[in-house]
């Protein structure tokens, strides 16, 4: 079936403008991830969503981020206000379960957003 | 508190020998170990992972990666390197009881022909 989706794949913004990050995971998954990947570096955990709700925020670097998913599929990142700094690849991942053995909790990542704040 | 090294940020290998990219892990309860590769301008993609059961876990690409407990490592090996493995490679640990992935740095692997 079809993988993690994300749009839009590449976005250029002017420092202090909003920007909205779309995830579209695979269907049935339950949970669903939000990183950010700096040049060259590792995985910044952003926020987790377990169907809709998001039981754990902690990632987020600042208020001005915030994410939201509904009807248990589609989630969106929002940074406001955006800043040099949070330029970045922002990648998305789903699972079929949070908590389980085997298959159903691997994580499967989308293509991301590569996001240039000028 | 969960943590992965990845002690070495770059191996270079030539083609037809084989390869190993390092990873150490740190957990309280049982881990959940996971290798990621990711492409130039691409996602990650899942490589394999050991949750229970052999030690000696065989993935995509010809991968594979060993789980040893005394030494906490769960290593990346491919027994013949191939130039279009070149990619960044990253390793993830979580708890049985945490739904949290926790990542390693990664290590740029490169082929050389």
């Amino acid at each position: 079936g079809a993988g993690v989706s994300q749009s839009p794949s590449n976005k250029v913004t002017e420092k202090g403008k909003d920007v909205e990050l779309r995830c579209d995971p695979i269907s049935g998954h339950t949970a669903l991830y939000w990183y950010r990947q700096s040049l060259g570096q590792g995985l910044e955990f952003l926020i987790y969503f377990q169907g809709n709700s998001a039981p754990d925020k902690s990632g987020l670097p600042s208020d001005r981020f915030s994410a939201e998913r509904t009807g248990g599929s589609v989630s969106t990142l929002t940074i406001q206000r955006t800043q040099q700094e949070d330029s970045a690849v922002y990648l998305c991942a789903s699972s079929l379960v949070k908590l389980a053995g085997g298959q159903q909790e691997t994580q499967y990542f989308g293509p991301g957003t590569r996001l240039l704040v000028l | 508190a969960q943590s992965v090294a990845q002690p070495e940020d770059q191996v270079n290998v030539a083609e037809g020998n084989p390869l190993t990219v390092k990873c150490t892990y740190s957990v309280s309860g049982n881990p959940y170990l996971f290798w990621y590769v990711q492409y130039p301008n691409r996602g990650l993609q899942f490589l394999l992972k050991y949750i229970t059961g052999d030690n000696l876990v065989k993935g995509s690409y010809g991968f594979e990666a060993e789980f040893n407990k005394s030494q906490t490592s769960f290593h990346l090996k491919k027994p013949s390197a191939l130039v279009s493995d070149s990619a960044l490679y990253f390793c993830a640990v979580r708890e049985d009881s945490n739904y949290q992935l926790i990542w390693g740095a990664g290590t740029k692997l490169i082929i050389k022909p």
